[in-house]
This record gives structure tokens, sequence and C-alpha cells, in this order.
């Protein structure tokens, strides 16, 4: 199975950019890579994914490397409210049309005032 | 409001004694799914469901049921509880399972469950 490597935990200042980065060097093709991200005391929730090329949304943006075996998530301006576990997951296919997100242990982000 | 209800959010019961956590969500979605959350071991799969009447094992099914009658319930079961089920269950949903490569999985808030 594909995995993920995250640092376990990382630290940044508020309103500076935060880059989480995510090695999966046994990516497949038709893996997409997700990130979710867990408040204290919430369920996870869905922050990004992409392919191939680098996206951007309101909350984040996800660099893809060229030869996609590794990803950055970049939050551009970390806030209180931005500290959380943060998952990088690739979505596998595993058969019959279907996929399947495998959670890893995550990143935890501090983030000082 | 979107979203995915678990109830109870906090239950402490003993071993043995059978219990139900309710999963509903109102958003028309075909795939369901629970997790436990456990430290140091993340969230692990322990039974989903593609669409109603097909549900499948994940990757920690042992001493767990589901049933997927309907489209918006996938209640989990524990028929007889031991101490090391204390966890905190999450459930999620999507769409469709056919989007789960491109598509969001929404969790509900979470139920910790503690098994004397």
């Amino acid at each position: 199975d594909a995995k993920t490597t995250q640092p376990n935990s990382m630290e940044s200042n508020e309103e500076e950019p935060v880059h989480l980065p995510c090695n999966h060097s046994t990516i497949s093709g038709t893996d997409y890579i997700h990130w979710y991200r867990q408040l204290p005391s919430q369920g996870p929730e869905y922050v990004i994914h992409g392919l191939t090329s680098n996206v951007n949304n309101r909350m984040a943006s996800l660099a893809i490397a060229e030869d996609r075996k590794s990803s950055t998530l970049i939050l551009h301006r970390a806030t209180l409210r931005d500290a959380a576990v943060y998952y990088c997951i690739l979505s596998q296919y595993s058969g019959a049309g279907s996929y399947q997100l495998t959670f890893g242990k995550g990143t935890k982000l501090s983030v000082i005032p | 409001e979107a979203q995915v209800t678990q109830n109870p959010r906090y239950l402490i019961t003993v071993t043995g004694k059978k219990l139900t956590v309710t999963c509903s969500q109102n958003m028309n979605h075909e795939y369901m799914s629970w997790y436990r959350q456990d430290p140091g071991l993340g969230l692990r799969q322990i039974y989903y469901s593609m669409n109603v009447e097909v549900t499948d094992k994940g990757d920690v099914p042992e001493g767990y049921k589901v049933s997927r009658k309907e489209k918006r319930n996938f209640p989990l079961i524990l028929e007889s509880p031991s101490p090391n089920q204390t966890s905190l269950y999450f459930c999620a949903s999507s769409l469709t399972w056919r989007l789960m490569n491109t598509g969001e999985l929404f969790f509900g808030e979470g139920s910790r469950l503690t098994v004397l």
C-alpha cells in the first residue's frame, strides 16, 4: 500500500506562512493526494486535494512535486485557528471502481501568537 | 445545514453490554464509513458502505457490525463490547464512492466510548 510520511509536529508563528511537507515515494499514477485537518475535539475536515498540478482554494495551496513523490500544504498566513493535526492521505484504488482514504498519524501544527 | 450527526457523543458502558452508535447524514450521500481514533495510531477504518445494503470491512472490523438499510443512516453495533474498544469513533460520508479519489469526506463530531 502506498503510504505517506509526515513530521510528527511543527511550529509556526501567527500570521506567517506554513509549509507542511509530505513524502509519498510509492505513489501510483492514479492516486490522488488529499489533505485533511483535525481541530481539537472535532472530526477531521477536508482541506484540499490534487493529482499532478498545484491547487489553490480558500483554505490553502497544495504544491505537488513534478515526480509526485512529495507534496507540500501551504497555509499562507497561519492563524491560531489553524492549530490542528494535518493529515496527508493518498486515495488508493481498491477495486470495483472504489477508492479508499487511509489516514496516517499526521503532523501536529502549533501556532505561536 | 449539511451535517453528519452521531449519537451518543459520550458513553460509558460495561463489558458485554450491547450498544449501538448511530450515524445519520442529511446530504443524500451514497458512501458512509466508520473510523476509530486511538492515541499514536491515527484514524483507522472499521467498516464502510458504498450504498444501501452494500457494506464491507475496513482495516479493523473485529468486534463490530454495521447495517445500511437506509441511505441516511449507518449505525455501528458493538454486540459485546470489550475494554479494547474504548476509543473515539467517527462517522463520515461522501457523495459517492465513485468519486472517492476526488470527493470530500464529511465527518461527524465523534463519539467517545469507554468500556469498563
